[in-house]
């Protein structure tokens, strides 16, 4: 059981670079979120899917993009990385569209901007 | 909209001793409430949770009761072990969509 897969583990950039922080599930999940987390602040939600095609945007989504063409994906897109940005991203996916259903995460990915 | 709110941590405990964190909610009807739980390195886990008043999850020895009157959904275990430490998250339901809102964590130590 793989469940939420995130990859890197670790990225490190330069202010001004970009590039895309993976997840995929493989629990036929309709909803896929974005959360950083960072200290003293808990988990801000950045974008959410509630399925392939449609994404919206969370608490704060400023600076990033994610787009869901398949049901098991939803890549994060840091188009001009900002030390604002260092924080541990977590992807999170559930299976149903009522409010008792339980979120599954990934292990993190830790993104330091310099 | 809906928020979370938490105890101030950290908490520092011996173990066997009692742990309780606090946990109330701001939200529009009655959300389902959420604790969930994170080892170092990892995810957040789901740990318990409660759909409507007077529900009490429990998991692991853990317990909380969602308590309408008060708006709170307190984290209690009456003995905690050095395995116990850990980041803990109180979250409330949103409408739909899995959108959760989460406190901003209690961290949780345990010494022998």
């Amino acid at each position: 059981n793989a469940g939420v897969t995130q990859t890197p583990k670790f990225q490190v950039l330069k202010t001004g670079q970009s590039m895309t922080l993976q997840c995929a599930q493989d629990m036929n999940h309709e909803y896929m979120s974005w959360y950083r987390q960072d200290p003293g602040m808990g988990l801000r939600l950045i974008h959410y899917s509630v399925g392939a095609g449609i994404t919206d945007q969370g608490e704060v989504p400023n600076g990033y993009n994610v787009s869901r063409s398949t049901t098991e994906d939803f890549p994060l897109r840091l188009l001009s990385a900002a030390p604002s940005q260092t924080s541990v991203y977590f992807c999170a996916s559930s299976y149903g569209d009522r409010g008792d259903s339980p979120l599954h995460f990934g292990n993190g990915t830790r993104l330091t901007v310099t | 909209g809906n928020s979370v709110t938490q105890m101030e941590g950290p908490v520092t405990l011996s173990e066997e001793a009692f742990l309780t964190i606090n946990c109330t909610y701001t939200a529009t009807g009655y959300p389902s409430l959420f604790w969930y739980v994170q080892y170092p390195g990892e995810g957040l886990q789901l740990l318990l949770k409660a759909t409507k008043a007077d529900d009490k999850g429990s998991n692991k020895g853990f317990e909380a009761t969602y308590r309408k009157e008060t708006t709170s959904f307190h984290l209690e275990k009456g003995s905690v072990q050095v395995s116990d430490s850990a980041v803990y998250f109180c979250g409330g339901g949103g409408t739909s969509y899995g959108k959760l809102t989460f406190g901003q964590g209690t961290i949780l130590t345990v010494h022998p």
